[in-house]
């Protein structure tokens, strides 16, 4: 099984619209959570980090669920420019902190 | 100027041959990691630094060496590319202090794209 995954898309939808997908963990002693926004061949950027209570930047709003190990990013109000490939990625502490990517969501907000 | 720099961007090479990807920071960060990102796989850890002298292997290391020189630079090195070493490479940065603002937040050079035939 995958330590992270994504649906991959493609999500379409017309500007203005609210789009929201979720990304499933697999390791329980996940610590941080944040999610990448990436556009076609260049390189991810950070779009947020997702705290425990939930946050919101704007038109963007992460969730966090401890419990059924997933978190979610919902977009409101979709602009054309909106239109990336958005990575879920996961942080674990054991010996060392690792980061785990999932796959990408793409999203394609059309006119 | 980026503040993290990949060369080169592109490259086309043959089976066999030596390939190096280099990569330069001006963010100041003590970490550095290479990264592979292939279609439909999320990116994978090749190798990381968290310092000049110290090396790690990550997820995929097999096939690769790298090689800290400065705090700043970071290269990776295929010492025999093969076809399935094809991949879009990235090179990236993070602070080194855990809890400070911006830890464990990855910048991203914008990517070396290698090819091998």
């Amino acid at each position: 099984r995958k330590e992270v995954e994504q649906d991959p898309g493609p999500f379409n939808v017309p500007e203005g619209a609210t789009v929201a997908f979720n990304c499933t963990y697999s390791n329980s002693a996940s610590q941080s959570f944040f999610w990448y926004r990436q556009d076609c061949r260049k390189e991810p950027k950070l779009l947020m980090s997702v705290y425990s209570s939930g946050n919101e930047d704007g038109r963007f709003t992460a969730q966090l669920n401890r419990a059924s190990q997933y978190i979610s990013l919902l977009i409101r109000d979709s602009k054309l420019s909106d239109s990336a490939t958005y990575l879920c990625v996961v942080g674990i502490r054991s010996n060392d902190y690792k980061l785990s990517f999932g796959a990408g969501t793409t999203v394609t907000v059309r006119a | 100027d980026a503040d993290v720099t990949q060369t080169p961007r592109n490259r086309i090479t043959k089976t066999g041959k030596r390939i190096m990807l280099e990569c330069s920071q001006t963010k100041g960060h003590d970490r550095m990691y290479w990264y592979r990102q292939d279609p439909g796989l999320g990116l994978r850890l090749i190798y990381y630094s968290f310092d000049v002298k110290d090396i790690n292997k990550g997820e995929i290391s097999d096939g690769y060496s790298v090689s800290r020189q400065a705090q700043a630079k970071f290269s990776l090195s295929l010492e025999s590319a093969i076809p399935n070493q094809t991949a879009l490479y990235f090179c990236a940065t993070s602070p080194s202090r855990t809890g400070a603002s911006g830890a464990n937040v990855l910048t991203f050079g914008a990517g070396s794209r290698l090819t091998v035939l």
